[in-house]
């Protein structure tokens, strides 16, 4: 079955520090590759995606993910982290499933920053 | 991309009654999704509102309890019903725009049922 896969469910970093967020997806073909971010009491902003082309992607405040097909990984980077990062990250994919386009969301990695 | 007006932010409901969320888009969008997300968890599907036609809901979701209206291109309601303490949950409303662009979310009705 088509699944995303967050294996880090809290992440705790120092603030300055580098951050990467794994994600792992099982679909037979190469799907859109979403990252969002959601803090509390809010919904969830997309921070980048990925449709086809270069598989480094840069996204909003710092972040950019690579796409790596071998792998089946879409990655979250950030090289300096700082402390309104502490959020909840969420990899997402958009695929055709059983006829119709639906996005799948993994389970999320909760990050928190140490300052 | 799309402004997403979600309504109300939060409520807290008895059991047994309803309550009827509001998704108001300030463009016109092709697809509207519902999604809930339970404390702790990621997001799961509802359904997709279809304009002009009957919701199609996910594995595990039914019309009757969660009737969904969708009159036009930029506006769509849930209404969860008969509630109970399990329907406590973040309820997200989002577009996706033409092409496969990506979704974009409200800020979530936060529904607390006692």
């Amino acid at each position: 079955a088509q699944s995303v896969t967050q294996p880090d469910i809290h992440i705790t970093v120092s603030e300055g520090a580098s951050l990467e967020l794994r994600c792992n997806y099982s679909y037979g073909a190469t799907p859109y590759l979403f990252w969002y971010v959601q803090s509390p009491g809010q919904g969830l902003q997309l921070l980048l995606k990925y449709f086809s082309g270069d598989t480094l992607v840069q996204g909003i405040k710092g972040f950019e993910a690579e796409f790596k097909r071998s792998q089946s990984s879409f990655n979250l980077r950030k090289p300096s982290v700082h402390w309104s990062d502490a959020a909840e990250y969420f990899c997402a994919v958009g695929a055709h499933l059983s006829g119709t386009y639906k996005y799948i969301f993994g389970t999320g990695t909760r990050l928190k920053v140490l300052a | 991309s799309a402004v997403i007006s979600q309504k109300p932010s939060r409520d807290i409901c008895q059991r047994g009654t309803s309550l009827t969320i509001q998704c108001q888009v300030d463009s016109q969008v092709t697809m509207m999704f519902w999604y809930r997300q339970q404390p702790g968890q990621s997001l799961t599907l509802i359904a997709t509102a279809n304009q002009g036609s009957e919701a199609t809901y996910e594995s595990g979701f039914v019309i009757d309890k969660f009737p969904i209206s969708r009159p036009n291109l930029t506006f769509s309601t849930l209404t969860v019903s008969n509630m109970s303490p399990e329907d406590s949950s973040i309820y997200l409303c989002s577009v996706e725009g033409q092409g496969r662009s990506p979704l974009h979310f409200g800020n979530g009705t936060r529904l607390t049922v006692t």
